[in-house]
């Protein structure tokens, strides 16, 4: 099956500081990834929608100049939070679906970021 | 009104029993259904799709009903295995085929 890749599984940074998260597919190429934030005891909320090529679909709410995406490939999606503060630290975790004839484009999760900001 | 809504539990409950969780939705041009289970702080996992016609997989049986905007998902025999969040999950934008995820309903299998 599909497998998604993401980096690093945990960071814990001082405020102010940015920090860049990445999301590969390995052996599929991805033109859309989805990047999800959890916050403890909560549900996954879409932040945006990443796609190859062009600009990011934030959600409302989510700022996009605080959460940079960049989507420069098929199979690698970055978000990058920038200046973060102690309210940004949460679980990030990145998805992206399969090929259709391998996966009938089944969605992918990668391992999630825990991101601590003290 | 939240997009998909459940009972966030916890569910405390012996090995062997049966558990069912509700979950409804907001949406009525939801197109498809899915149950995630998730462990702490990992990523979620598909369990399992849910059609209309109701679907079994081993010891869990998923139901959808349209009318009422409902899901259910039911595990028989239970496992301290099946201790986890179980997330009902909808794709409420068909375009952009992102998932909307309720909060989870917490089981805990216990001895």
């Amino acid at each position: 099956g599909a497998v998604v890749s993401q980096h690093p599984s945990r960071v814990i940074c001082k405020s102010g500081t940015s920090v860049k998260i990445e999301c590969r597919s390995l052996d599929f190429q991805a033109t859309t990834m989805f990047w999800y934030r959890q916050f403890p005891k909560q549900s996954l909320m879409l932040m945006a929608t990443s796609n190859e090529g062009s600009k990011a679909t934030y959600e409302q709410g989510v700022e996009k100049d605080k959460f940079l995406i960049n989507h420069a490939s098929l199979t690698l999606s970055t978000l990058t939070v920038t200046s973060a503060h102690p309210e940004d630290s949460s679980f990030y975790i990145c998805s992206a679906r399969g090929p259709l004839l391998a996966t009938n484009e089944k969605l992918f999760f990668g391992s999630g970021t825990q991101l601590s900001v003290l | 009104r939240k997009e998909v809504e459940q009972d966030p539990g916890p569910f405390n409950v012996p090995e062997g029993a049966t558990v069912a969780f509700n979950c409804t939705y907001s949406n009525s041009a939801s197109q498809s259904f899915f149950w995630y289970r998730q462990d702490c702080r990992k990523e979620p996992k598909l369990l399992m799709s849910v059609y209309s016609s109701g679907n079994e997989d081993g010891r869990f049986t998923a139901q959808l009903n349209r009318a009422s905007q409902y899901i259910s998902l039911l595990i028989r025999d239970s496992k301290l295995s099946d201790s986890a969040t179980y997330l009902c999950v909808v794709n409420v934008d068909t375009g952009r085929r992102a998932l909307t995820f309720g909060s989870g309903t917490r089981l805990q299998v216990q001895p």
